[in-house]
């Protein structure tokens, strides 16, 4: 079965480069959440987006932007990188029509700011 | 403030006994519990979900309880194998759809 895709696997970036992650959700679901996992720690929310529509905003710095395209793919922009950015970066998507709340992860991008 | 918690970091199982993994919540608004086991390098796999509407919730090997006059849930394994050594995340869903996930705890399953 087709899973959630992430590109890149890994990113090395120096201090105030711009980043971008690519998500390509599971086909048909329609909700693609981003997450940021440091490193010891759990997986926060970033932001999420149903049918292309942002649906809910978490810690996301002021840096980072996110957007939802019409082929359902996601990609998270990153501004002004800061050493701290570095971290696992998941993208998850879900199916919400079915009223489903189980979210299934892709692999992750894992950035590391210089 | 963590409102998922999972107050061990690891626990040690013998290949065979049973695995269980503890989780406690804060927020008694929180109505739907899920698990996610994870390997070094890999996204977090769904294993099983609850809502609170249950207080078991039964899928092959795992089994997952939810208590919410304590507010607390607890996931078992039995019996426990080599390959269910990894991280396991607790996680609470909220409004909206995110999950607020647990610090994680590492189970090691010895032969």
């Amino acid at each position: 079965a087709a899973g959630v895709i992430q590109s890149p696997r890994h990113l090395i970036k120096e201090k105030r480069e711009t980043a971008t992650l690519k998500c390509y959700p599971i086909p048909r679901h329609d909700t693609v959440y981003w997450y940021q996992q440091g490193p010891g720690q759990d997986p926060q929310f970033l932001i999420s987006f149903y049918e292309k529509m942002q649906s809910d905003k978490g810690s996301i710095p002021d840096r980072f932007s996110a957007q939802q395209f019409s082929d359902y793919h996601s990609e998270l922009n990153m501004s002004s990188l800061e050493l701290g950015d570095s971290a696992l970066y998941f993208c998850a998507s879900s199916l919400a029509t079915a009223g489903s709340y189980e979210q299934y992860f892709g692999p992750g991008t894992r950035l590391t700011v210089t | 403030d963590q409102q998922v918690k999972q107050n061990s970091p690891s626990l040690s199982v013998q290949e065979g006994r049973i695995s269980i993994l503890n989780c406690d919540y804060t927020n008694s608004m929180f109505d739907y519990f899920l698990w996610y086991k994870k390997y070094p390098a890999e996204g977090p796999t769904f294993l099983i979900s609850i809502s609170s509407i249950k207080d078991k919730n039964e899928d092959g090997r795992f089994t997952v309880f939810l208590n919410k006059s304590a507010k607390h849930l607890s996931l078992h394994i039995v019996p426990s194998q080599p390959g269910d050594s990894a991280v396991y995340f607790c996680a609470a869903e909220v409004q909206g759809g995110k999950l607020i996930f647990g610090q994680g705890t590492e189970l090691s399953v010895k032969p």
